[in-house]
C-alpha cells in the first residue's frame, strides 16, 4: 500500500511563530507536493519539489518555504505564522515523468493559527 | 486556460438510487484523470486512474468513464457508507501540475 504520512494531525500554533509541518513517504517517488484546502477554494499548491533540495513555487507560496534535504521527506514550513494561514495542509506525492502519474495524499494536517 | 469543472457541487441521493457525478475538462493535452473520494477532515483517497477516452475501471458500486471532454463516476445502488466528496483531476501534457476540480459533495440517504 502507497503511503505518505504527516507527522501532525493537529496543531495550534501562535501568531508569529515558526511552524514546520512535516511529510514522509514511502513509495520511492520523485515528485512531493503541498497544498492547502478552504472551503470553496479548493485544493491550491504552494510548493512543489521534483527532486531532492529542488523546489518550485506553486500558486500560493507567500509567506511558506519548504525543505526537501532527502527524497522521501518534504517540509513545510512557516515563518511567522498568521490567522490567514489557519488552514487544512495535505501533503502529497507522484512519480515523474512517462504518462499520468498519480497523486497520494496524507491524511492532512489541521492547523489552527490564534 | 486549462480547467476543470464538476456537476453538479452536491448530490443527495436515497439508499440504491444511482446516479453520476460530471467532471468536465478543457486542457492542452491529457496525461492522466483522477478520481478521489475525500471524508470530512481526511486527505483524499485515490480511486481511478484513466489515461485515454473510452477507458473504463470498476471498483465495488463505482464506476469511472473517459470521453474526449468529460469523466463520469457512475455510483450504482449506493450505500449511506459512499457519503463523501468525490474530487476529479487531470494532469496535462508537459507539466509536473495537477488541476484539480472542487468536487462533488455526496450524500445517501438511509
Amino acid at each position: 500500500d502507497v503511503k505518505v504520512t504527516q507527522s501532525s494531525r493537529y496543531l495550534v500554533k501562535r501568531t508569529g511563530e515558526k511552524v514546520f509541518l512535516e511529510c514522509v513517504q514511502d513509495m520511492d517517488h520523485e515528485n512531493m507536493f503541498w497544498y492547502r484546502q478552504d472551503p470553496g477554494l479548493g485544493l491550491r499548491l504552494i510548493y512543489f519539489s521534483y527532486d531532492v533540495k529542488m523546489k518550485e513555487k506553486g500558486d500560493i507560496p507567500e509567506g511558506y518555504s519548504v525543505s526537501r534535504e532527502k527524497k522521501e521527506r518534504f517540509s513545510l514550513i512557516l515563518e511567522s505564522a498568521s490567522t490567514n494561514q489557519t488552514s487544512m495542509y495535505l501533503c502529497a506525492s507522484s512519480l515523474r515523468g512517462g504518462t499520468g502519474n498519480t497523486i497520494y495524499f496524507g491524511e492532512g494536517s489541521w492547523l489552527t493559527v490564534v | 486556460e486549462d480547467q476543470v469543472t464538476q456537476s453538479p457541487e452536491a448530490l443527495r441521493l436515497q439508499e440504491g438510487e444511482s446516479s453520476s457525478l460530471n467532471c468536465s475538462y478543457t486542457v492542452s493535452g491529457l496525461r492522466g484523470l483522477f478520481w478521489y473520494r475525500q471524508d470530512p477532515g481526511k486527505g483524499p483517497e485515490f480511486l481511478f486512474t484513466l489515461y485515454s477516452a473510452g477507458e473504463e475501471k470498476e471498483k465495488e458500486r463505482l464506476k469511472a468513464t473517459l470521453t474526449k471532454k468529460e469523466s463520469f463516476l457512475h455510483i450504482t445502488a449506493p450505500k449511506p457508507e459512499d457519503s463523501a466528496t468525490y474530487l476529479c483531476a487531470v494532469q496535462t501534457s508537459g507539466t509536473y501540475k495537477y488541476i484539480f476540480g472542487t468536487g462533488t459533495r455526496l450524500k445517501v440517504l438511509a
